[in-house]
């Protein structure tokens, strides 16, 4: 199906261990956006891509990595992950800047014991 | 620093009757505002949008209100329905230009809306 989709749905890791979140997207959008979702922030941007090759910091960096060799995938690293990155990640595409309208994947939820 | 704010995290409301939903910002350089609604365990999906050249836009049974001069807007819903029960998030964004190099939407906490039958 057409659409943008994560993987995986839920991970359980341990602190210090690497940890990948999966993001796909099949409209061939040219922007990709990672988000966590914490209560009382609401969705915070970790780092976005304009292109693939592309990516740049967004709000909450720090501890992140991130890639774009291909426009479809945009996966994001926890290269040692902290409890404090207990969250729902959430990818999202945009079409264009025209109008910032985000179409979002259904998220990660992430526990870092 | 949080530039787009909720000040309620909750709203309950009959069904039937209106749902409104505020936002506040400071940064007044944001040039376009959106809602997204969530249902649990799922992602954000859109739901209506206004540019800062409006004060009005509406989309059948929601519609939002902007006050630039007081950096408010809020989401109407009329009337509320069960399935309206979600949490809603006010972004805001400067609009870029080119390159597109950049990114400053900002989203704010969530206002978790309960209507009940």
């Amino acid at each position: 199906d057409a659409g943008i989709t994560q993987s995986p749905r839920y991970k359980i890791t341990e602190t210090g261990r690497q940890v990948t979140l999966m993001c796909h997207q099949t409209w061939s959008h040219s922007y990709m956006f990672w988000y966590r979702q914490d209560l009382g922030h609401g969705l915070r941007l970790i780092y976005y891509s304009a292109a693939a090759d592309i990516t740049d910091k967004g709000e909450v960096p720090d501890g992140y990595v991130v890639s774009r060799s291909k426009t479809e995938n945009f996966p994001l690293t926890l290269e040692s992950a902290t409890r404090s990155q207990t969250s729902v990640y959430f990818c999202a595409s945009l079409r264009d800047r025209s109008n910032e309208k985000l179409f979002f994947g259904s998220g990660t939820q992430l526990s870092v014991l | 620093d949080q530039q787009v704010k909720q000040n309620s995290p909750s709203l309950s409301v009959q069904e039937g009757r209106i749902s409104i939903l505020n936002c506040d910002y400071t940064n007044s350089m944001f040039d376009y505002f959106l809602w997204y609604k969530k249902y649990p365990a799922e992602g954000p999906t859109f739901l209506i949008s206004i540019s800062s050249i409006k004060d009005k836009n509406e989309d059948g049974r929601f519609t939002v209100f902007l006050n630039k001069s007081a950096k408010h807007l809020s989401l109407h819903i009329v009337p509320s329905q069960p399935g309206d029960s979600a949490v809603y998030f006010c972004a805001a964004s400067e609009l870029p230009s080119p390159p597109y190099n950049n990114n400053d939407m900002r989203f704010g906490a969530g206002t978790r809306l309960t209507v009940k039958p």
